[in-house]
């Protein structure tokens, strides 16, 4: 398996849908999770953790499941400005500083 | 707060030729890092530096060298520009590399080498 492995995509979908992206890790030990947007040709921002009892921000729901390894994310209503891609991030830990970028999904919302 | 701010934006190089990416921050953060992304791919890790006076090498570093003088700057240097460099690089930093930090991009330099 993939260190982190994400949804090829793309995804095109209208405004208003409701769209899930997945992500699976495969080191056990890894300790922190996120999802970046990067949008065409800018640097990737932090959209938001992932915790492992779940967390939500306005449309956005992140989850957690360390037992089969997968983080999600879930966007509801959405607008013509969540069209980006979406990078799922795993912090392995450990005394070297250790992220792995997924390679990311790309979503784009149609009018 | 100008952030992370990187230099230049875009640049074309001839195999061979060497250039520095400029990086600095006004942050006053500790740690920084240099990333390369090639199309339809991860980031990856090519340097960071935990302080001033002090790098480390990433994921795929061969073919760059980084300084850290002070804690606003860190620089990338290309010695021998080659094809397989081409790339677009960010610069990032954090206050601490705690396993939950996030971190901050600069917008980034688009290189190509022909």
């Amino acid at each position: 398996r993939k260190e982190v492995e994400q949804d090829p995509g793309p995804f095109n979908v209208p405004e208003g849908a409701t769209v899930a992206f997945n992500c699976t890790y495969s080191n056990s030990a890894s300790q922190s999770f996120f999802w970046y947007r990067q949008d065409c040709r800018k640097e990737p921002k932090l959209l938001m953790s992932v915790y492992s009892s779940g967390n939500e921000d306005g449309r956005f729901t992140a989850q957690l499941n360390r037992a089969s390894q997968y983080i999600s994310l879930l966007i509801r209503d959405s607008k013509l400005s969540d069209s980006a891609t979406y990078l799922c991030v795993v912090h392995s830990g450990g005394s070297n500083y250790k992220l792995t970028f997924g390679k990311g999904t790309l979503l784009t919302v149609n009018p | 707060n100008a952030g992370v701010t990187q230099t230049p934006k875009f640049r074309i190089l001839k195999i061979g030729q060497s250039m520095t990416l400029q990086c600095a921050q006004d942050m006053n953060h500790n740690y920084m890092y240099w990333y390369r992304q090639d199309p339809g791919m991860g980031l990856k890790l090519i340097y960071y530096s935990v302080g001033a006076g002090i790098t480390d090498k990433g994921e795929v570093p061969n073919g760059y060298n980084v300084s850290r003088s002070t804690t606003e700057d860190f620089p990338l240097r290309l010695e021998l520009a080659a094809p397989s460099q081409t790339s677009v690089y960010f610069c990032a930093s954090s206050y601490s590399d705690r396993h939950n930090e996030k971190l901050f991009f600069g917008s980034g330099t688009q290189l190509s080498v022909l």
